[in-house]
Order: structure tokens, then sequence, then C-alpha cells
């Protein structure tokens, strides 16, 4: 069936540092990919999405790019900030099934200043 | 726009009480979604609606779960009788379901707990 994996965490990086999280899925169609940001207390955000292979998805600093070969969609982060202490999730929609998500398991990242 | 609202944000109750959250999608969004969120199991998607219409309640745990959805600016999710492995936090989310790149909003999620 249709599924997201992304590394484990928790990640503990330096403020500066640079940030990969890693996120492959499988999917019997051509998804919609996602990664959705929580910070502590709070609902799930979108943080950047990518609709086609190829696309690169970005904001606040955060790429990923769809690479249909390799089935990924990692996250990066050039130099992370204490701000950017979340848990991230990696997840993908398929146009048959209603806009759907599926979601990986998350991966809580903390930054140290 | 006031976003996804949900109520209540936390509720406290004892096993075999019945426990009804609520929430209020996005207007204009005709896409609506529970999912619930625990350590164990991290997010599940419990049911969504689409036009108001329950499309996929595969991921209701059991009969003791039910949702309703009577319009478009309201949608409730009913445990009855409460346990306390129904302990989680339960997020509401809406969308506009014009192709499967359009993302999902999410309510701040209700935070039950089950004594």
């Amino acid at each position: 069936g249709d599924s997201v994996t992304q590394m484990e965490g928790p990640v503990t990086l330096s403020e500066e540092a640079f940030l990969t999280i890693n996120c492959t899925y499988t999917a019997t169609g051509y998804p919609s990919l996602f990664w959705y940001v929580q910070y502590p207390g709070e609902g799930l955000q979108l943080l950047l999405k990518a609709t086609k292979a190829d696309d690169k998805g970005s904001n606040k600093g955060f790429e990923a790019t769809y690479r249909k070969e390799t089935t990924s969609f990692h996250l990066e982060k050039g130099s992370v900030q204490v701000s950017d202490s979340a848990v991230y999730f990696c997840a993908l929609s398929l146009y048959n099934q209603g806009g759907k998500l599926i979601f990986g398991q998350g991966t809580e990242l903390s930054v140290k200043p | 726009d006031a976003g996804v609202i949900q109520s209540p944000r936390h509720e406290v109750t004892e096993m075999g009480q019945e426990v009804t959250l609520r929430c209020k999608p996005i207007s204009g969004h005709n896409s609506l979604f529970w999912y619930r969120q625990t350590m164990m199991r991290g997010l599940e998607l419990l049911i969504y609606f689409n036009n108001n219409v329950p499309i996929d309640d595969s991921g209701m745990p059991e009969d003791r779960f039910s949702a309703k959805m009577p319009n478009a600016s309201f949608s409730t999710l009913k445990i009855q009788p409460s346990e306390p492995r129904d302990s989680a936090v339960y997020f509401c989310a809406s969308r506009n379901s014009g192709g499967a790149g359009n993302e999902q909003f999410f309510g701040p999620g209700t935070r039950l707990t089950v004594l």
C-alpha cells in the first residue's frame, strides 16, 4: 500500500548546522508530496510542497525536491536556528483518494544554541 | 480568516463518559478530516468527509467512535463510551478539494485525557 518513511529522530543539531531529514515514499500513482511542521502544543502547518517530479518546494530557508527516480523528498536547510526546533512530517496525497494525507512517523528536531 | 476552529482545546473525562469534539472548518473548504495523534501510533486518519458526506471511515477504531457533518461549517467526533486508551490529541483539518496538491489546514487540536 501507499506509505511514507522518514528517518527516525530525535535529531539534535547546533545552531547554523546543516539539516537533512530523509523521506521516501511508496505510492501506486503519482503523488503530491508535502512537508508539515508541528511546533510544541500546536497543530500541523504546511512547510512546503511539490506536486510533480523534479519540482522543488521551498519556504523559510527549507527546501525539498521531488525525486521520482529515488521516490524521495528529503528536507534540507543550510543553517538551522533554535526556532526551527519542532517535529517535521513528510506526507503524500493521491488525486484519486480525495486528498487524504498519508504521513510518515515524524522526525523531532532539536536545535541547541 | 480564523482558520480551523476546534473545541474544546482540552478535555478531561472519566472512563465510560461520552465525549464530543467539535470542528468548524475554513469557510469555502469542502473536505474535512479527523486525525488522532499519539506517541505510540503517530498521526492516524480517522475519517474524512467530502461535501459533508463521509468518504472513508476505515480509520475509525471501533463502534464507540462516530463522526457527523450536518452542514458545511460544522463537524463532530463522538466517543461513547470513552476509554483510557482513547487519550490522544485529536486534530481536525479542512481543504478545498481542487486537486491532490491542495494543502490541508489543521486546527490546534483537542487534547483528550480519559481517566
